[in-house]
């Protein structure tokens, strides 16, 4: 499986702030997603990172709150935008894997926002 | 209903214990399913995937029943490192690159 890594891992952010979270693969890969885990829920996807055009955006969540990046097939960034306390929450980014639709998961960035 | 239904627990066994998890989901379109392990304050990370036939990997067994939508994991000789949260996951219907999660089984294997 992937290697994945994010920075930042933790970060506490005043409300009204934007925060940039980076997720870097060891290796090449089609398809990457980013998450959030609120506090005692399970995993929303957020959106599929997309190499070369826009984010494709769930149901719930917008471009302009959480605008990503996708410049090459290693590397992804997921901003979250004009924090409130709400936003709170773990965000993780994953990638698939091969053709078996298994996903990896990257250690997760945990975001307090104040 | 919820797309992917799981009793959140907390399953409280004692080592050695044979523990199985239940998991229901809604759509009978979708093809792909998981078993996902969370540790505390931890990323999930994959245990097995599902397979029609079931599939075992030493002390874990995934079951899978299409015709009632319903997945099982069985523990067997339970492990104090077996104390996570079991995430059931399966794909979303017509875009198999999406996943569902379900909330969790809790188990907490005591001594």
């Amino acid at each position: 499986s992937a290697v994945i890594s994010q920075k930042p891992s933790r970060d506490i952010c005043q409300r009204g702030t934007s925060l940039t979270i980076q997720c870097q693969v060891d290796s090449q890969v089609t398809m990457m997603f980013w998450y959030r885990q609120q506090p005692g829920q399970s995993l929303t996807l957020i959106a599929t990172a997309n190499q070369g055009s826009e984010a494709t955006y769930e149901s719930g969540f917008v471009i302009d709150k959480f605008p990503i990046s996708r410049p090459n097939l290693t590397f992804s960034t997921l901003t979250v935008s004009n924090m409130s306390p709400e936003d709170s929450s773990i965000y993780l980014c994953s990638v698939l894997a091969g053709s078996t639709y298994e996903q990896y998961f990257g250690p997760g960035t945990r975001l307090t926002v104040t | 209903r919820k797309e992917v239904e799981q009793d959140p627990g907390p399953f409280n066994v004692p080592e050695g214990a044979t523990v199985a998890f239940n998991c229901t989901y809604s759509n009978s379109a979708s093809q792909s399913f998981f078993w996902y392990r969370q540790d505390c304050r931890k990323e999930p990370k994959l245990l097995m995937s599902v397979y029609s036939s079931g599939n075992e990997d030493g002390r874990f067994t995934a079951q899978l029943n299409r015709a009632s939508q319903y997945i099982s994991l069985l523990i067997r000789d339970s492990k104090l490192s077996d104390s996570a949260t079991y995430l059931c996951v399966v794909n979303r219907p017509y875009n198999t690159d999406k996943l569902i999660f379900g909330t969790g089984t809790r188990l907490q294997v005591f001594p």
